[in-house]
């Protein structure tokens, strides 16, 4: 099993622009969740799923919106960057429910210029 | 809403000594508490997960302890290496299934 993976490793946007970090995961868990990371503040939880096609808010969600069209997949668009979303963004996943041991991605550690 | 505190924020500690990392949260009602290993750079690896109704668990050198009442956790790393440096994050889920985490601790053993 590849685990969670995301891509890309790291990207730079000018303020304004707009992307896609793409998470994805081969255990068929049901529960997955976007994290951002920055210093002094620990991890901040930015949307969760709980299965294809139910999405929920967390902490921080302004600015990221998501979908989940499958259970492997579990993309978080960036609407128009801020240097705000500078971060390091994890995604994680779990089977059910949702207390279960929580598996994390490499990151990805995006510069907003 | 859950608060999770780790102290100390940062530990060095010569090769061959014990490692004690604190964890506490505020809200006792936890389903379980995760033990997480983070190198610069890298993404989170799960050491130990410890369930509501445990006291403790092992695993080869790491040890840990949970207290629900209190709201402590410690996680013990027996005779260090340098390999073991690195950020150690406590994370406890909340009820409405998100993980809360403390800022973690980082550590350094000098060899």
């Amino acid at each position: 099993n590849a685990g969670v993976t995301q891509t890309p490793k790291f990207q730079v946007l000018k303020t304004g622009q707009s992307m896609t970090l793409q998470c994805a995961q081969d255990m068929n868990h049901e529960y997955m969740s976007w994290y951002r990371q920055d210093p002094g503040m620990g991890l901040r939880l930015i949307h969760y799923s709980v299965g294809a096609g139910i999405t929920d808010q967390g902490e921080v969600p302004n600015g990221y919106n998501v979908s989940r069209s499958t259970t492997e997949d579990f993309p978080l668009r960036l609407l128009s960057a801020a240097p705000s979303q500078t971060s390091v963004y994890f995604c994680a996943s779990n089977p059910a429910p949702s207390y279960n041991e929580q598996f994390f991605g490499p990151g990805t550690r995006l510069t907003v210029l | 809403k859950q608060e999770v505190t780790q102290i100390p924020a940062a530990l060095s500690v010569p090769e061959g000594e014990n490692l004690v990392l604190n964890c506490s949260f505020t809200d006792s009602a936890i389903y379980n508490l995760q033990w997480f290993r983070q190198d610069p750079g890298k993404g989170l690896t799960s050491l130990l997960l410890i369930q509501s109704s445990q006291r403790e668990q092992t695993s080869g050198r790491l040890n840990a302890s949970l207290d629900k009442s209190s709201g402590r956790s410690t996680l013990y790393i027996a005779a260090s290496q340098p390999g073991d440096s690195a950020t150690y994050l406590c994370a406890v889920p909340s009820n409405d299934y998100k993980l809360s985490f403390g800022a973690g601790t980082t550590v350094t053993v000098r060899a």
